[in-house]
């Protein structure tokens, strides 16, 4: 079936740091990925998403590249900011229906 | 205002009450959607409804009910509910498969 793997957490940096969270998904069609954000006591957002192979999705400093040879779409930004902790979410569908990673938590400490 | 309102946003019930969730949106989006977030489990997939009146069993449809009598209202309920149960449900919709998931609030539900 479809699913998603991502890095599991938590991951803690400091400010400035570069962060890579990684994700892999199962190649079964050709499906769009996504990666949504969701900041403490609050519902999931969109961050980014890609719907083809080599598209980068980009948002607020944050990138990914949609990588069909190696069935990847990991998360990047090379600065983070403490408003940048929260938990993110790889995800692999359509809109109409997607199938979430575990989630990885993110601290960035001052 | 716009936007995707859950209700309550906290719920204590005991071991085999019937429970209901609410979820209301005013975009008038054809697609809404139930998770439950667990640790270690991410977001699963409970229910889903492409239109008024057509509803879908997800991942995890075991021990809920859903209803889509009207466009705007996608209520969820744990018909006996038990603590496996506990967890925290979010409720989502979108327009199409080309516009993004828009999520609640979320519902921490807790069966004691």
């Amino acid at each position: 079936g479809n699913s998603v793997t991502q890095m599991e957490g938590p991951v803690t940096l400091s400010e400035e740091a570069f962060l890579t969270i990684n994700c892999t998904y199962t190649a079964t069609g050709y499906p769009s990925l996504f990666w949504y954000v969701q900041y403490p006591g609050e519902g999931l957002q969109l961050l980014l998403k890609a719907t083809k192979a080599d598209d980068k999705g980009s948002n607020k400093g944050f990138e990914a590249t949609y990588r069909k040879e190696t069935t990847s779409f990991h998360l990047e930004k090379g600065s983070v900011q403490v408003s940048d902790s929260a938990v993110y979410f790889c995800a692999r569908g359509s809109n109409y229906k997607l199938t979430f990673g575990k989630g990885t938590l993110l601290t960035v400490n001052p | 205002d716009a936007g995707i309102t859950q209700s309550p946003r906290y719920k204590i019930t005991e071991t085999g009450r019937q429970v209901t969730l609410m979820c209301h949106q005013t975009w008038s989006h054809s697609y809404m959607f139930w998770y439950r977030q667990d640790l270690g489990h991410g977001l699963r997939l409970i229910y889903y409804s492409a239109a008024a009146d057509i509803t879908d069993k997800g991942e995890v449809p075991d021990g809920y009910v859903v209803s889509r009598s009207k466009t705007e209202n996608f209520p969820l309920t744990l018909e006996s509910a038990t603590r496996s149960q506990t967890s925290v449900y979010f409720c989502a919709s979108t327009a199409s498969g080309d516009s993004p998931l828009h999520f609640g609030n979320g519902t921490r539900l807790t069966v004691t």
